[in-house]
C-alpha cells in the first residue's frame, strides 16, 4: 500500500482560507467515501477533524470542512487561526481491509 | 470520557521483541462495535498505520508488518496488546493505541497520549 500524496506545506494569513489536498487511487480514496483528516500539535497525539470524508466530530469548528472529486480529497479551513498551525494527515481505507495515511501537510499560519 | 494509555518498555534491544499494551478507561472495549488498534510515527517522520484489533479477536494488520506482528485483546482487563518481533532501528517510533469508529468508518477518534520506544542496543 502506498501513502497518499500530500502537500508538504500550506501557509495562510489569518482569516483567509486554505485547502489541503490529498490524492490516491482508486483502491482507496477514489474508491471510498472513508477518508480522514487529523490535526496534529508538536509533541500531542494526533485529532480527528473530519471523517466519512464530510463529516465533523463533535467539537471541532465548522471552519472546517472536507471535500472529494475522484481520487483527490481535501481539507478546507475557512478563516484560519494561528491556533491552527500545525500538522494535518488525511488517511483512507485502502481495499476494505487497511488504512493508509498520507504524509502530512505542515500549515503555517502568517 | 474515554481515555487510552500506552505502556511498556521504552528501550528495546535490536532482534528482540517490542510489546505494548494499550488500557481503557472510561469506556468498555466489548461495547459498541468499535475496532482498537495501533498507530506510529518515527520521531520527525508521518504516521504509518499498523493495525486494528476487535473484541472477538480478528485483526487487519499493516501487510509490510504482517509477519512480525501480533495483537491480542483481553475484554476482562480492558486491554489490548502489540508485539512486534525481529525489531530494528526502523521500529523506533512513538507508539499510539487508538479506537476506530465502528459501522466501517476506519476513522480513529480517541488516541492515547503515545509511547516512545527507541531499538537500540
Amino acid at each position: 500500500q502506498s501513502a497518499l500524496t500530500q502537500p508538504a506545506s500550506v501557509s495562510g494569513s489569518p482569516g483567509q482560507s486554505i485547502t489541503i489536498s490529498c490524492t490516491g487511487s482508486r483502491s482507496d480514496v477514489g474508491g471510498y467515501n472513508l477518508v480522514s483528516w487529523y490535526q496534529q500539535h508538536p509533541g500531542k497525539a494526533p485529532r480527528l477533524m473530519i471523517y466519512e470524508v464530510i463529516k465533523r466530530p463533535s467539537g471541532v469548528s465548522d471552519r472546517f470542512s472536507g471535500s472529494k472529486s475522484g481520487n483527490t480529497a481535501s481539507l478546507t479551513i475557512s478563516g484560519v487561526r494561528t491556533e491552527d498551525e500545525g500538522d494535518y494527515y488525511c488517511s483512507s481505507c485502502a481495499g476494505g481491509t487497511s488504512l493508509v495515511f498520507g504524509g502530512g501537510t505542515r500549515l503555517t499560519v502568517l | 470520557q474515554l481515555q487510552l494509555q500506552e505502556s511498556g518498555p521504552g528501550l528495546v534491544k535490536p532482534s528482540e521483541t517490542l510489546s505494548l499494551t494499550c488500557s481503557v478507561s472510561g469506556g468498555s472495549i466489548s461495547g459498541g462495535g468499535f475496532w482498537w488498534g495501533w498507530i506510529r510515527q518515527p520521531p520527525g517522520k508521518g504516521l504509518e498505520w499498523i493495525g486494528i484489533i476487535y473484541p472477538n479477536g480478528l485483526t487487519h494488520d499493516n501487510p509490510s508488518l504482517k509477519s512480525r506482528l501480533t495483537m491480542s485483546v483481553d475484554t476482562s482487563k480492558e486491554q489490548f496488546s502489540l508485539m512486534l518481533t525481529s525489531v530494528t532501528a526502523a521500529d523506533s517510533a512513538t507508539y499510539y493505541c487508538v479506537r476506530q469508529i465502528g459501522g466501517g468508518s476506519w476513522s480513529l477518534d480517541y488516541w492515547g497520549q503515545g509511547a516512545l520506544v527507541t531499538v537500540s542496543s
